[in-house]
């Protein structure tokens, strides 16, 4: 059975720190992906990252994937205050059926 | 905001009673997938529809059930409701059912049981 673990589960930071979650997952998937979700609300998606080695860049946050490792980091540069909500990896199984991570809680403070 | 939509938004039911949750799918989507995401967890896959049959099931008991329909709406029926089953429940809706296809996720429905 697929198991995905991220780390840190909380996470709270100042401003204009930067830090890394970290998701590993227990077996070979060749697609990842990372979703942000406020309180109440949905899943946003932020990345799909497909092959071994991809990085993907959008504003102050960067994934990439590791498939040898089964890892994926999701680097946090310059927090701001916006960026406080919970963050997801997922991993890909049979199908399209996605396996996620227990979320990482991240507060930015100023 | 993807194009999935979810009805309704939160319901309150008692233990014991049954629900129903009902999601729209994304236009040009044909396959539908419930997950159940407790508070402070992440989000546990339920099962999937594709062309109105089941296609994968999680971990669940057979008292949560659903159904697709012919324009690729989907149902999420829960009997015999207990406390644990309070959250949120998400549906996703795809092109396909292969692992390349993204799903996209409907705002939610919060269910609590009293």
């Amino acid at each position: 059975e697929l198991k995905v673990e991220q780390n840190p589960l909380f996470l709270s930071m100042q401003e204009g720190k930067n830090y890394t979650i970290y998701c590993n997952y227990s077996t070979t998937s060749d697609r990842l992906y990372w979703y942000r979700q406020d309180p109440g609300k949905s899943l946003e998606s932020l990345f799909v990252l497909l092959s071994n080695g991809a990085v993907k860049q959008e504003g102050r946050l960067m994934a990439s994937l590791d498939t040898k490792a089964r890892l994926s980091t999701l680097h946090i540069t310059a927090a701001v205050h916006d960026l406080s909500a919970t963050y997801f990896c997922a991993v890909k199984t049979s199908g399209s059926r996605l396996t996620f991570g227990e979320g990482t809680q991240l507060t930015v403070n100023p | 905001e993807t194009g999935v939509t979810q009805s309704p938004t939160h319901l309150i039911k008692t233990r014991g009673q049954q629900v129903t949750l009902r999601c729209s799918s994304q236009s040009g989507h044909n396959t539908v997938s419930w997950y159940q995401q407790a508070l402070g967890q992440g989000p546990q896959f339920i099962f999937q529809y594709y062309r109105e049959e089941e296609n994968g099931r999680g971990n669940f008991p057979p008292r949560f059930s659903g159904l697709q329909f012919p324009n690729y709406s989907s149902e999420l029926n829960v009997n015999a409701l207990e406390l644990d089953d309070s959250a949120l429940y998400l549906c996703a809706s795809s092109r396909g059912t292969g692992g390349w296809y993204e799903q996209y996720f409907g705002p939610g429905t919060r269910l609590t049981v009293t």
